[in-house]
């Protein structure tokens, strides 16, 4: 069946390094979905990306979504202390409408 | 302000009871949809729900679990016969359209003894 993968799975920085997560589909997706769950909170849309080799850019984060709309990527300049938590990555599935969540990336920004 | 609101928070049953979560979008979504987070792990999609039927299950989903949208405001998430295994946090979001993002609810932590 369709998988979302998402790696790494956890990672610690030192504040202002930088930080980035990638995301492969098995198949061609049409859109990609970011969202950003707090330790102990809920997931929270920050992005969707649809056009092939799409790049956005929302202050320090950076999306990419790859030519063949297959993979993606977030990438965080210069981490804070506020950027911690989980970032999911998510797509359609091929037939029918439901979300499927990659395994997330936790993380860590050590002041 | 949240577009949907989830309640209980927490809920405590033991094994075998009923439970019901419940789920009030503020707005007026076409989508609804529930996930369930197990602790550490990624979000798991469970059921979606669409013009008052369900449009997609996961395996998940089995008989154990229904769902239904009774008033047209309330979207309840019902576990009929509750299992250790079911010990998880479950998020109602929703949505505008197929592949719209989607506006999750807090959560309710589900904890079967």
């Amino acid at each position: 069946g369709q998988q979302v993968m998402q790696i790494p799975q956890y990672q610690h920085v030192q504040e202002g390094e930088d930080f980035t997560t990638y995301c492969n589909s098995s198949t061609t997706l049409s859109n990609i979905q970011w969202y950003k769950q707090r330790p102990g909170g809920h997931p929270v849309f920050l992005i969707q990306l649809v056009k092939s080799g799409e790049v956005k850019k929302q202050k320090r984060l950076t999306f990419q979504f790859g030519e063949a709309k297959k993979n993606s990527s977030l990438h965080i300049t210069a981490t804070q202390t506020t950027d911690v938590g989980t970032y999911f990555c998510a797509g359609p599935m091929e037939y029918g409408n439901k979300l499927v969540f990659g395994a997330g990336t936790i993380l860590r920004v050590k002041s | 302000e949240p577009e949907v609101t989830q309640t209980p928070s927490h809920q405590v049953t033991q094994m075998g009871q009923e439970v019901i979560l419940r789920c009030v979008p503020i707005s007026n979504h076409l989508y609804f949809y529930w996930y369930r987070q197990i602790l550490g792990q990624k979000v798991e999609f469970l059921v979606s729900f669409y013009n008052n039927e369900i449009s997609e299950k996961s395996e998940i989903f089995d008989d154990q679990f229904s769902v239904e949208r009774p008033d047209g405001s309330n979207f309840t998430l019902k576990i009929r016969s509750t299992k250790l295994e079911d010990s998880a946090m479950y998020f109602c979001a929703v949505g505008w359209g197929d592949d719209s993002p989607l506006h999750f609810g807090n959560g309710t932590r589900l904890t079967v003894t």
